[in-house]
């Protein structure tokens, strides 16, 4: 599975947009980008996956530049509730055979503040 | 919304002492995993199972570790001898059959501390 990078930590404040960008410079042309939310103490929750452009569900949207080299997760209007530990994965969901298993980072800290 | 549940939530051992950890995935999943995240650290990958047997095992998964899908309905992680090391959050996940994402449903974890 490719490496991916980002950011230790990020603030932000209630009801702000918040941008969290992943870099995946060797992403292979099979890769799938995926991410995962953790909040303290619980089991990692799936948020979104993508191949290119932009993916949108009702929690998060997802944009991939064309040359699918970094990944960015946008969260609209964020509450003290998403604050928690954002992980940016990226893998081959086709070739995988029978394993699917994630290969984790160290995430990025979101602190949502009043 | 079905859901991954994990029992105990808890459990405190001795070193040396044989632990399961018991899992119930959802019930039309076919893929299921171990994962494991010592405090503070990154989550990392134990092991994955489908069809009845491992389909990839990490480093970590050593000779003291053992998976079994007694059941239709359980999934368990087995600690033949637990060590100080050991102490951590051990996350039991499934999946759907098929290819075409990496979507896993985790179950909340079960906190393993190791005296």
């Amino acid at each position: 599975l490719a490496k991916t990078t980002q950011p230790i930590s990020m603030d932000s404040y209630e009801g702000q947009e918040v941008n969290i960008t992943c870099s995946h410079n060797n992403i292979a042309t099979n890769d799938y980008i995926t991410w995962y939310q953790q909040f303290p103490s619980q089991g990692p929750r799936f948020i979104i996956q993508g191949y290119k452009t932009k993916v949108t569900n009702e929690v998060a949207s997802l944009f991939i530049p064309a040359d699918r080299k970094s990944s960015t997760l946008s969260l609209p209007r964020v509450s003290l509730s998403d604050t928690a530990v954002y992980y940016c994965l990226v893998g081959d969901i086709y070739n995988a055979g029978n394993n699917r298993k994630l290969i984790w980072g160290l995430g990025t800290s979101l602190a949502v503040n009043p | 919304e079905p859901e991954v549940t994990q029992t105990p939530s808890h459990q405190v051992t001795q070193m040396g002492q044989e632990v399961i950890l018991r899992c119930v995935p959802i019930s039309n999943h076919l893929y299921f995993y171990w994962y494991r995240q010592i405090l503070g650290q990154k989550v990392e990958f134990l092991v994955s199972f489908y069809n009845n047997e491992i389909s990839e095992k990490s480093e970590i998964f050593d000779d003291q570790f053992s998976v079994e899908r007694p059941d239709g309905s359980n999934f368990t992680l087995k600690i033949r001898s637990t060590k100080l090391e050991d102490s951590a959050m051990y996350f039991c996940a499934s999946s759907t059959q098929g290819q075409g994402s990496y979507e896993q449903y985790f179950g909340p974890g079960t906190r393993l501390t190791v005296t």
